[in-house]
């Protein structure tokens, strides 16, 4: 079945970039997604790729997307504090389908 | 504004009981979802459905069931109460477009004893 690996966590000081990683299997996923999680609160998009780009930037973030290899990033510039949180990677194929999601990377932004 | 709850937020509950968590959203989204989310497994599919009278198991529905009697609501019920079901609960919807961004409600924390 499908699969999503991620590494667990992350720790970096204010001011520098994060970069999460993630592994799929499915070569039939459509979309990728990261998701965020703050404390004691439910999951939230906060970004999303398909399956046919390489990259996307989004202010802060980029994602980059290797598809022969199935590896996803999420690279965060300039990390604050309050971009402390659980990020899931998800994959899915768009539509009337379910998402995979990996286990959650915790990152942690020191000051 | 749109949005999704879940009750209760916190339930404590003894093993073998019957327990049946909420789950309302008024995005007027087709589809809903259950998840568990346990500690060195990240999020899995319990329940889901594509819209009312429909549903659907997921990886781990073994224990639970759901009904889709109208579009806001997914009840999820535990049928006998175990302790490993003790994880906290999320709910989700999303429509049937493309990228199917999931909106996820705040969780609902159990415990079995």
């Amino acid at each position: 079945g499908e699969d999503v690996e991620q590494s667990l966590f992350l720790s970096v000081r204010e001011g520098d970039s994060s970069v999460i990683n993630c592994t799929y299997t499915d070569s039939s996923s459509t979309y990728l997604y990261w998701y965020k999680q703050e404390p004691g609160a439910g999951l939230q998009l906060l970004t999303y790729i398909f399956s046919n780009m390489d990259m996307k930037q989004d202010q802060r973030l980029t994602v980059l997307l290797n598809k022969k290899d199935k590896h996803l990033s999420l690279r965060i510039a300039d990390t604050q504090t309050g971009d402390s949180a659980i990020y899931f990677c998800a994959e899915g194929e768009g539509g009337y389908s379910t998402l995979t999601f990996g286990k959650g990377t915790m990152l942690l932004v020191s000051p | 504004d749109a949005e999704i709850t879940q009750s209760p937020r916190h339930k404590i509950t003894e093993t073998g009981r019957q327990v049946t968590l909420a789950c309302h959203q008024t995005w007027n989204h087709n589809n809903m979802f259950w998840y568990r989310q346990d500690l060195g497994h990240g999020l899995r599919l319990i329940h889901y459905s594509y819209g009312v009278q429909d549903t659907n198991k997921g990886e781990v529905s073994d224990g639970y069931s759901v009904s889709r009697s109208n579009t806001e609501d997914l009840p999820l019920t535990l049928e006998s109460a175990a302790s490993s079901q003790t994880s906290v609960y999320f709910c989700a919807s999303s429509t049937s477009s493309v990228p199917d961004e999931q909106f996820f409600g705040p969780g609902t924390r159990l415990t079995v004893l």
